[in-house]
């Protein structure tokens, strides 16, 4: 399966920005890049995704490196409601492998 | 928003029990998954299934598990004789194409616990 590493967990103060980074250099040409997170007792639930170009929707924007080999997925401005496990997943195969994540702590 | 849902919410169940878990996908999905979450771990790929047949399963999936869609709207996960490792957060997920370029949306999952 396409690895990703992610840092275990950030945190962030209420109504900044956060940045969480996700290193993908193992990724194939065509593995698309995806964002979901699992706030807590809830399923995963979709962020965002892209293949090379950045991209904005409602909840994020997705970075992704020139190279592919990483990306960084941004909350414009973080908020209570958005403290959760953050996971970054390459695209491998026919299912996404999810990783450890990265836990994201917002301060009031 | 269209919403995965799972039913029931809670199952307990005696070690050696059979179990079905349900799901309703979104209605114009044509893709399903189940994951599975033991407590404090990863989130873990058991199966996929599309047009009526499993497409991938992981080697957690043995003959104990099987997936059947018995209509129009159900996805349903037996497994056949619990144990209790077996006790896990289980969750559907359906998507509309290979997720490639697309994503899935998952329930807000069964918690079964086997005792």
């Amino acid at each position: 399966d396409a690895k990703t590493t992610q840092p275990n967990s950030m945190e962030s103060n209420e109504e900044e920005p956060v940045h969480l980074p996700c290193n993908h250099s193992t990724i194939s040409g065509t593995d698309y890049i995806h964002w979901y997170r699992q706030l807590p007792s809830q399923g995963p639930e979709y962020v965002i995704h892209g293949l090379t170009s950045n991209v904005n929707n409602r909840m994020a924007s997705l970075a992704i490196a020139e190279d592919r080999k990483s990306s960084t997925l941004i909350l414009h401005r973080a908020t209570l409601r958005d403290a959760a496990v953050y996971y970054c997943m390459a695209y491998g195969g026919n299912q996404f492998y999810f990783g450890t994540g990265t836990s994201l702590t917002v301060i009031p | 928003e269209p919403e995965v849902t799972q039913t029931p919410s809670h199952q307990v169940t005696q070690m050696g029990q059979e179990v079905i878990l349900r799901c309703v996908p979104i209605s114009n999905h044509l893709y399903f998954y189940w994951y599975r979450q033991i407590l404090g771990q990863k989130v873990e790929f058991l199966v996929s299934f599309y047009n009526n047949e499993i497409s991938e399963k992981s080697e957690i999936f043995d003959d104990q598990f099987s997936v059947e869609r018995p209509d129009g709207s159900n996805f349903t996960l037996k497994i056949r004789s619990t144990k209790l490792e077996d006790s896990a957060m289980y969750f559907c997920a359906s998507s509309e194409g290979w997720s490639g370029g697309g994503g899935y949306t998952f329930g807000s999952g069964t918690r079964l616990t086997v005792v």
